[in-house]
């Protein structure tokens, strides 16, 4: 079945260590990943997507995503945290179901920042 | 930021009421999505649509009704509320339905008692 995952509810690091955020993917054909972030009482932002060509992508606010099509993996990451990069980040696939493509997330993971 | 907005943001009704939540958006965009947020569930699809009274349902579409009689408004009505949809109501814009970013609104949270 077609589905995104993301495996951690929370990741925790200190202020100016690498972040990552876990993303696993599951689809028919070529993926479209997308990753999203939700600060409090927001509505969600997007981050950064890829679609076709290099695998590593760079996106807003200094994050980049890794896409590895053998582990079906589309890991966000960061090489320096800020306290400020504390939200609610959410990993995106475009699934197919009857001719049309249906945006999907993930149930989202809870990145703490400490200072 | 992308032009979009949702009204009510906060609203709270009793049960058997009916409830219509209203998404406006000027970018001319073609598709537009209405989701619900709920912890340990993320965000999930109620209902979708990709033109002027072309809609579909998403994963969640029970006890919900849309209707887009505009390009640039897309209506979600719970026609009998309930406890069950408490929840925040998330509508997002796209350009496109496959490559395309999704913008979305800043939310309108719902609590039925």
């Amino acid at each position: 079945a077609q589905s995104v995952a993301q495996p951690e509810d929370q990741v925790n690091v200190a202020e100016g260590n690498p972040l990552t955020v876990k993303c696993t993917y599951s689809v028919s054909g070529n993926p479209y990943l997308f990753w999203y972030v939700q600060y409090p009482n927001r509505g969600l932002q997007f981050l950064l997507k890829y679609i076709t060509g290099d695998n590593l992508v760079k996106g807003s606010y200094g994050f980049e995503a890794e896409f590895n099509k053998s582990q079906t993996s589309f890991h966000l990451k960061k090489p320096s945290a800020l306290v400020s990069d504390s939200a609610l980040y959410f990993c995106a696939v475009r699934l197919t179901s009857g001719g049309s493509y249906i945006p999907t997330f993930g149930r989202g993971t809870s990145l703490i920042v400490h200072p | 930021d992308a032009g979009i907005t949702q009204s009510p943001r906060h609203k709270v009704t009793e049960t058997g009421t009916p409830v219509t939540l209203r998404c406006h958006q000027t970018e001319n965009h073609r598709y537009m999505y209405w989701y619900r947020q709920d912890p340990g569930h993320g965000l999930r699809l109620i209902h979708y649509s990709y033109g002027v009274k072309d809609t579909d349902k998403g994963e969640v579409s029970d006890g919900y009704s849309v209707s887009r009689s505009k390009t640039e408004d897309f209506l979600l009505t719970l026609e009998s509320a309930t406890s069950s949809q408490t929840s925040v109501y998330f509508c997002a814009i796209s350009h496109t339905t496959d490559t395309g970013e999704l913008f979305f609104g800043e939310g309108s949270r719902l609590t039925v008692l």
